[in-house]
């Protein structure tokens, strides 16, 4: 069965500072590839989703992910932080093995330091 | 459009009592689901449906029940609450065909304490 860890379950980063979070699936098989942001209090929202072709992908608010098949990952990543990006960050997976249902990772909580 | 809304924001219930977390789209998804937030678990599917009239169990079904009479509203019925649904509980819409390459779009949650 499908299944998504994300390594960090806090990441505190500079403001202004690169960041990157990290997402590893563990199937091979075709897979669609989603990252969600919520924000303190909130629902979630989509930054970006990896369907096919270029395996870079440009998400909301400056974000961006890199779909590596080999190394089953899906890396997150921003240049610049600015603290409106304190969150929590999910990876979530959708594969035809599992009738398209996401499969979530545990999730990164972003903590930007002034 | 309000997009999904979910009512109540917060709910205390005492272990043994039911109620219904209520949830409503108004964007004519034909994908609904329901999911429980626990610290450090992410997001789990409770139930879903693709349609009036057809539903299905996710990943933690037990203690909940669902219908889908319309597009428009997925309740989410707990028949007798335990502390270990003590959780933030979410519901969420996608248009139709219930393909995994669809955005879901989220409610803002409902907060529940079961004492």
């Amino acid at each position: 069965a499908q299944s998504v860890t994300q390594l960090d379950s806090q990441v505190p980063v500079f403001e202004e500072a690169p960041v990157e979070l990290r997402c590893n699936y563990s199937s091979s098989v075709s897979v669609y590839l989603f990252w969600y942001v919520q924000y303190p209090n909130q629902g979630l929202q989509l930054l970006l989703k990896y369907l096919s072709g270029s395996t870079l992908v440009k998400g909301i608010n400056g974000f961006e992910a890199e779909f590596n098949k080999s190394q089953t990952s899906f890396h997150l990543r921003k240049p610049s932080v600015h603290i409106s990006d304190t969150a929590e960050y999910f990876c979530a997976v959708s594969d035809l093995g599992s009738n398209y249902q996401l499969i979530w990772g545990a999730g990164t909580k972003l903590i930007i330091k002034p | 459009n309000a997009g999904v809304t979910q009512t109540p924001k917060f709910q205390v219930l005492k272990t043994g009592q039911s109620m219904t977390l209520q949830c409503a789209q108004d964007m004519n998804h034909e994908y609904m689901s329901w999911y429980r937030q626990d610290p450090g678990m992410g997001l789990r599917l409770i139930h879903y449906s693709v349609g009036a009239g057809i539903t299905d169990q996710g990943e933690v079904p037990n203690g909940y029940n669902v219908s889908r009479s319309t597009t428009e509203d997925f309740p989410l019925r707990l028949l007798s609450a335990a502390p270990s649904q003590t959780s933030v509980y979410f519901c969420a819409s996608a248009p139709s065909g219930a393909r995994g390459y669809n955005e879901q779009f989220f409610g803002p949650g409902t907060r529940l304490t079961v004492l």
